[in-house]
């Protein structure tokens, strides 16, 4: 148990559709980490949000789009979804320190998304 | 391009053998390297995690090893059982502090 919990487990949409994907962080933890999964593929860095302000962003769309909120959850937001947005989608907490530039990720169990 | 390149992407190996997981990346700075277990469907388990000031770490009949200087790190898995068949990802912490992964090994152990 990594303590970080995410919301709902599976999810099926339509291609036009907008999603909301959700995740609770560890307790503390002030750095929120979102990827995408594709099937046998590693997992993409989606976007990073630090203290509630988007911290970098991987190689995605602004469909793709997140908020992180004071009690350490966070919500992915997806407009307009395609085929290829098929996937798992994790979401990983940390307390990122930057006196020593470095952290552990804790991530959550994932959200299963399938848009047809 | 900061990459990280795992090989082989399936292992299969009987039950009580030793084995070892490579994990290649392109990029020596990095802050950390971590390796994973997912099992199928599932999300990520962290297994080890190595600080770019470390060699290596152990956990139980786990050991991960890292040579910065070669771009190379390796989850040496002792006395294998089939409990330990999942996919294994490894992942580094480059410069831009975000996790960059590989595609994994699946490994099967053999009963």
């Amino acid at each position: 148990e990594t303590g970080v919990t995410q919301s709902p487990t599976h999810l099926i949409k339509t291609r036009g559709q907008q999603v909301t994907l959700r995740c609770s962080s560890q307790s503390g933890h002030n750095t929120v980490s979102w990827y995408q999964q594709a099937l046998g593929q590693g997992p993409q860095f989606i976007f990073q949000y630090y203290r509630e302000e988007e911290n970098g962003r991987g190689n995605f769309p602004p469909r793709f789009s997140g908020l992180q909120f004071p009690n350490y959850s966070s919500e992915l937001n997806v407009n307009a979804l395609e085929l290829d947005d098929s996937a798992l989608y994790l979401c990983a907490s940390s307390l990122w320190r930057r006196t020593s530039g470095s952290y552990e990720q804790y991530f959550g169990p994932g959200t299963r998304l399938t848009v047809t | 391009k900061q990459e990280v390149t795992q090989i082989p992407a399936a292992l299969s190996v009987p039950e009580g053998e030793n084995l070892v997981l490579n994990c290649s990346f392109t990029d020596s700075a990095i802050y950390n390297l971590q390796w994973f277990r997912q099992d199928p469907g599932k999300g990520l388990t962290s297994l080890l995690l190595i600080q770019s000031s470390q060699r290596e770490q152990t956990s139980g009949r786990l050991n991960a090893s890292l040579d910065k200087s070669s771009g190379r790190s390796t989850l040496y898995i002792a006395a294998s059982q089939p409990g330990d068949s999942a996919t294994y990802l490894c992942a580094v912490v480059f410069g831009n502090e975000k996790l960059t992964f590989g595609t994994g090994t699946r490994l099967t152990i053999i009963p």
